[in-house]
C-alpha cells in the first residue's frame, strides 16, 4: 500500500515544547501534504512540500522530506493547547501515467497540555 | 456559502435504506473527492471527481455511487446501506486533481443499524 505510516500514534506533551511528527511512506511521490484534524471536525490542510523540495517551513511549522529513505517529519514549535490534534501526512503520486492519487496515513493524535 | 458545506450533520438509518449524502462546494474546484473515516484505518477515498462530468473509483467504492453534473456539487449515494458502512463521511475539493491542496467538509456521521 502506498499509505503513509505517520508515528508516533500518540503523543502527549507540556505547552511551550515542540513536537515531531513522523511520516514513512512506500513508493515515490510527487509531494507529501500535512493536515491537521481537530476532534470532530474536517481535515485542513497545512503545508505542502514537493519532492524536489528538503524543507518546507511555514508559522511554527517545520516539515522536511527525504526521499532517499522516503520520510518525512512535521515539526511544530513553542507548542499550544490549542495545536492538540490529529495530524495526518498524505501522499500524492502517479498511477499509470495519469491518475493521480492522494492517500492518508492512520495519523498522530497530539495532546498538548497546559 | 464559503467553502464546502455536507448535509446531513448526521443521521441514522435502517439497513437497507437508500441514502444521498450531499456535498456543495462554492470555490469553482475542477475536483471533488468523497472519503469514509473509520477508527483505526484512517481515509480511505471511495470516490472521485477529477472534472464535471466524469467520475472514479476510489480504494472503496462498493455499496456507493456517486453524480456530477455540474461542478458545485458532488452527492454521495448508498443504494442499500449496510452495517460496515457506519462511519464518518468527507467531501473534499481541490482546484484540481495534480499537486493541489485539499479543502474539507464538516462531515457527516452516519449510523446504519
Amino acid at each position: 500500500s502506498q499509505q503513509g505510516e505517520e508515528d508516533p500514534q500518540a503523543l502527549s506533551i507540556q505547552e511551550g515544547e515542540n513536537a515531531t511528527m513522523n511520516c514513512s511512506y512506500k513508493t515515490s511521490i510527487n509531494n507529501l501534504q500535512w493536515y491537521r484534524q481537530n476532534s470532530g471536525r474536517g481535515l485542513v490542510h497545512l503545508i505542502l512540500i514537493r519532492s524536489n523540495e528538503r524543507e518546507k517551513h511555514s508559522g511554527r511549522l517545520r516539515v522536511t522530506l527525504d526521499t532517499s529513505k522516503k520520510s518525512s517529519s512535521l515539526l511544530i514549535t513553542a507548542s499550544r493547547a490549542a495545536d492538540t490534534a490529529s495530524y495526518f501526512c498524505a501522499t500524492d503520486y502517479t498511477v499509470g501515467g495519469s491518475n493521480y492519487k492522494l492517500t492518508f496515513g492512520k495519523g498522530t493524535l497530539l495532546t498538548v497540555n497546559p | 456559502i464559503a467553502g464546502i458545506t455536507q448535509a446531513p450533520t448526521s443521521q441514522i438509518l435502517a439497513a437497507g435504506r437508500r441514502m444521498t449524502l450531499r456535498c456543495t462546494q462554492d470555490m469553482r474546484h475542477n475536483a471533488m473527492y468523497w472519503y469514509r473515516q473509520d477508527l483505526g484505518l484512517g481515509l480511505r477515498l471511495i470516490h472521485y471527481s477529477n472534472t464535471a462530468g466524469t467520475t472514479g473509483k476510489g480504494e472503496v467504492p462498493d455499496g456507493y455511487s456517486v453524480s456530477r453534473a455540474n461542478t458545485d456539487d458532488f452527492p454521495l449515494t448508498l443504494a442499500s446501506a449496510v452495517p460496515s458502512q457506519t462511519s464518518v463521511y468527507f467531501c473534499a475539493s481541490s482546484r484540481g486533481p495534480y499537486y493541489n491542496e485539499q479543502f474539507f467538509g464538516p462531515g457527516t456521521r452516519l449510523t446504519v443499524l
